[in-house]
This record gives C-alpha cells, structure tokens and sequence, in this order.
C-alpha cells in the first residue's frame, strides 16, 4: 500500500521561498507522475504540477515562473519549491501520485499539510 | 474562477439519487479528454472516486458512477447515505493550458 507524507515549515514568510517534501513508502518513484496540489482556505483544489521519473515536469501555467518540482530517486522523495510567495499562496498543500492513463489522475494523496505565508 | 464549471451545491434525502454536472468546453472535456471524480470529506484528503470517466478503483461502492457526453460529464450517487455528505470534484486535462484542470467543487448535502 503506497502511502505519501508531506513535510516541511508551516510558516514561510512573505517574498520567500515555499519548500515542501513528499517522501514516498510501500512504493517506488519510477512509472508515476509525482505531483503537487493545493487548496486555500475555504476554496477549491488546485494543481500546481507534476514531475515524472524521466525527468520530465509540467507546471500550471498560473504557476509556472515560480515552480520547481524535483525528484530524488536516492531517498523516495519528491519536492516542492515556490519562491517569491504571498498571501495568496497560504493553502493546505497536498503532494499525490499521477497516474497516467488516459490522461493523469491523482490516485493516492498525502494527508496534507498547511502552509501559511505571513 | 474554474476552468470546469460544478453546481455550488446538491442536496437530497437518504436513499434518494443525486447527480452532480461537470461542465467544460472544446479545449478539456470536449477534446477527449478523460474526467476523474474525487471526493473529499472536510478537514480530510481528496479520495479518487471515478477515472477514465466511468471506472471506479476498488473499494468504492457501485453506488458511484460517472458519465461522460459531448463537452460535460456527471457523477450519480444513487441510494444516498450519510456518508456520502461531502464535497466533490472534477478534474480533466485542458489543451490550451497544457495542464491538469479542476471543477469548482460542489458540497453534497445529505439532508
């Protein structure tokens, strides 16, 4: 049973850098796109990107100048960076598993983990 | 302002039947692309509901089902219980935006 726990600072200061890691049991990295989500306060879900074993990543757009999604295969881990934050950018964020069939869904998720920027 | 569009909220009795839209355009749902469902109780997780449209990963109750036509797609609940009172969302890949797009969400009430 393949289980994802987030890690890192709950508090991150204004024009800072967000960095968060996902750290991968029951499982291996290789195969998935690993990915990044989040949810402000009260709102919906949104996607922040994704990193494949390859290599290769894909960013939301909204996102995308600030973003780094990295994996280290050595340590089951995958991580998140945002830099420059705001307040805009407090949120719950969740790191989760890309499967890609048809499109990419996410099928397993971390518990989450909240972020506030202040 | 979300890229798929979801009714704010559904509400029904327990036993009854609830269906909740998914509504996209030509660049996401009408190009094709597959929609997934997930389900989300508050303070918790999102939980994978439905992928590929209409396929539910093991443990989920056929009580679930996802359908997909044209530029929308739906998720029907049918034989409501408490514990379906939750919140849900879509998600489906948007070309124009070379990304992975969500629905607003809708709450489930189960009255």
């Amino acid at each position: 049973q393949v289980q994802l726990q987030e890690s890192g600072p709950g508090l991150v200061k204004p024009s800072e850098t967000l960095s968060l890691t996902c750290t991968i049991s029951g499982g291996f990295i290789n195969n998935f796109y690993w990915s990044w989500l989040r949810q402000p306060p009260g709102r919906g879900l949104e996607w922040i990107g994704y990193a494949s074993y390859s290599g290769s990543t894909n960013y939301n757009p909204s996102l995308k100048s600030r973003v780094t999604i990295s994996i280290d295969t050595s340590k089951n881990q995958f991580s998140l960076k945002l830099n420059s934050v705001t307040a805009a950018d407090t949120a719950v964020y969740y790191c989760a598993r890309g499967f890609v069939a048809g499109g990419v869904y996410m099928d397993v998720w971390g518990k989450g983990t909240t972020v506030t920027v202040s | 302002q979300s890229v798929l569009t979801q009714p704010p909220s559904v509400s029904a009795a327990p036993g009854q039947r609830v269906t909740i839209s998914c509504t996209g355009s030509s660049p996401n749902i009408g190009a094709g692309f597959d929609v997934h469902w997930y389900k989300q109780v508050p303070g918790t997780a999102p939980k994978l509901l439905i992928y590929g449209n209409n396929h539910r990963p093991s443990g989920v109750p056929d009580r679930f089902s996802g359908s997909k036509s044209g530029t929308s797609a739906s998720l029907a609940i049918s034989g409501l219980q408490a514990e379906d009172e939750a919140d849900y969302y879509c998600q489906s890949y948007d070309s124009s935006l070379s990304g992975l797009v969500f629905g607003g969400g809708t709450k489930l009430t189960v009255l």
